[in-house]
């Protein structure tokens, strides 16, 4: 099963100050068909989660522009340009290349410091 | 809007049985893979299941492999997740999920809660 090694799992920020979050594979999640299966997600506090992006860099409907995804192989990384205080909640990254089974990162809590 | 909402979660006893239902709308379900995701206390996300748009391929997490049976009714716009011999780990939050090239859109979730 692929591993998602997610850091920090901890993540306080000032609002309007930028923010990262690394997702690292255990093997690589290009798919035989070009494709990179990497997904974030985010889950604010008592809600369900939402899809945020898809292959990596490609924003899901209504997301802000400050959210953008980058990587390839085994490293990813989800950026938040400025930091909103909509953002405080916990981020997910998820592979759907080799599947099954379906794997997540064990989350990433951001807050407002 | 499309709109995914899970019912049959509660109590139930270990080595106990539930069933859950997801009834979608606003799209065309019979287009379109779907999950189950569950979310236990405090913690994070674990795939489940997952079901073709024809309902004629299914699999499952290794968890829930032989006790758990994923199905869909496409005339009905539902998704099922029928769950046996269930577990003190199988107390979770469940979702119901849109695929659309990956997990896409979440319902509410449904909670089920197994202890004695």
């Amino acid at each position: 099963d692929v591993v998602l090694t997610q850091s920090p799992l901890s993540l306080p920020v000032t609002l309007g100050q930028p923010a990262s979050i690394s997702c690292r594979s255990s093997q690589s999640l290009a798919h035989s068909n070009g494709n990179t299966y990497l997904n974030w997600f985010q889950q604010r506090p008592g809600q369900s989660p939402r899809r945020l992006i898809y292959k990596v860099s490609n924003r899901d409907s209504g997301v802000p522009d400050r959210f953008s995804g980058s990587g390839s192989g085994t490293d990813f990384t989800l950026k938040i340009s400025r930091v909103e205080a909509e953002d405080v909640g916990v981020y997910y990254c998820m592979q759907s290349t080799h599947w099954p089974p379906y794997t997540f990162g064990q989350g990433t809590k951001l807050e407002i410091k | 809007e499309v709109q995914l909402v899970e019912s049959g979660g509660g109590l139930v006893q270990p080595g106990g049985s539930l069933r859950l239902s997801c009834a979608a709308s606003g799209f065309t379900f019979r287009s379109y893979p779907m999950h189950w995701v569950r979310q236990g206390p405090g913690k994070g996300l674990a795939w489940v299941s997952r079901i073709s748009d024809d309902g004629g391929s299914a699999t499952y997490a290794d968890s829930v492999k032989g006790r758990f049976t994923i199905s869909r009714d496409n005339a009905k716009n539902t998704l099922y997740l029928e769950m046996n011999s269930l577990r003190g780990e199988d107390t979770a939050v469940y979702y119901c999920v849109r695929d659309n090239g990956s997990p896409e859109i979440w319902g509410q979730g449904t909670l089920v809660t197994v202890s004695s």
